[in-house]
């Protein structure tokens, strides 16, 4: 079955510098992987998404992740952090098979932006 | 740009109850989604949808839960005898196509609902 892991539910940086928000996951086959980003009181927005083309994954607002599947993982990185960065960001694994419409998704990890 | 609108954004109401969110996806989606976020817990599957019935359900989606498509364009979600956990936000979602496994899933904002 699939499943996600992000390794930390808080994360803390100060504005200008990078973002490391990691996420680990398990599948039995090739996985497709999202991140979705969850301002307060909005929506879930999809930052990016990896379907087993290129590796490394551009996505909005400079964000961008890298697929490592030696070392299965898929974390989300931003060379310098912006004050409205500040939200939730979840990893998501897609269901496979019959379960392709299900999103599992991460326990998310909240971002902190100190100016 | 085009969005899933979800209604209403919060919703206060007593144990047993019937409650319906409702969902407007987006015009040209043909695979409609419900998610759940209990405080402080992980987003989880409730139900899709497509071709006017339900393609997949998760354990959550027992008998007190419905969905259907009354109208071509709005989406709904029905707790028959809300309990109080179903307290959570519930998202709504479409997508174009699910086979293939890239079609993004566009989320509204939620309808929070607190059952008392």
């Amino acid at each position: 079955a699939q499943s996600v892991t992000q390794l930390d539910s808080h994360v803390s940086v100060s504005e200008g510098t990078p973002v490391l928000l990691r996420c680990n996951y398990s599948s039995s086959y090739s996985p497709s992987l999202f991140w979705y980003v969850q301002h307060p009181n909005k929506g879930l927005q999809l930052l990016l998404k990896y379907t087993s083309a290129a590796t490394l994954v551009k996505g909005i607002n400079g964000f961008e992740a890298e697929f490592k599947k030696s070392e299965t993982s898929f974390h989300l990185t931003k060379p310098s952090a912006h004050m409205s960065d500040a939200a939730e960001y979840f990893c998501v694994v897609r269901g496979y098979g019959g379960s392709q419409g299900n999103l599992i998704f991460g326990k998310g990890t909240k971002l902190s932006v100190k100016p | 740009e085009p969005e899933v609108t979800q209604t209403p954004s919060h919703q206060v109401t007593q144990m047993g109850q019937e409650v319906i969110l409702r969902c407007v996806p987006i015009s040209n989606h043909l695979y409609f989604y419900w998610y759940r976020q209990i405080l402080g817990q992980k987003v989880e599957f409730l139900v899709s949808f497509y071709n006017n019935e339900i393609s997949e359900k998760s354990e959550i989606f027992d008998d007190q839960f419905s969905v259907e498509r009354p109208d071509g364009s709005n989406f709904t979600l029905k707790i028959r005898s809300t309990k109080l956990e179903d307290s959570a936000m519930y998202f709504c979602a479409s997508s174009e196509r699910v086979r293939g496994g890239t079609g993004e899933l566009f989320f509204g904002e939620g309808s929070r609902l607190t059952v008392l």
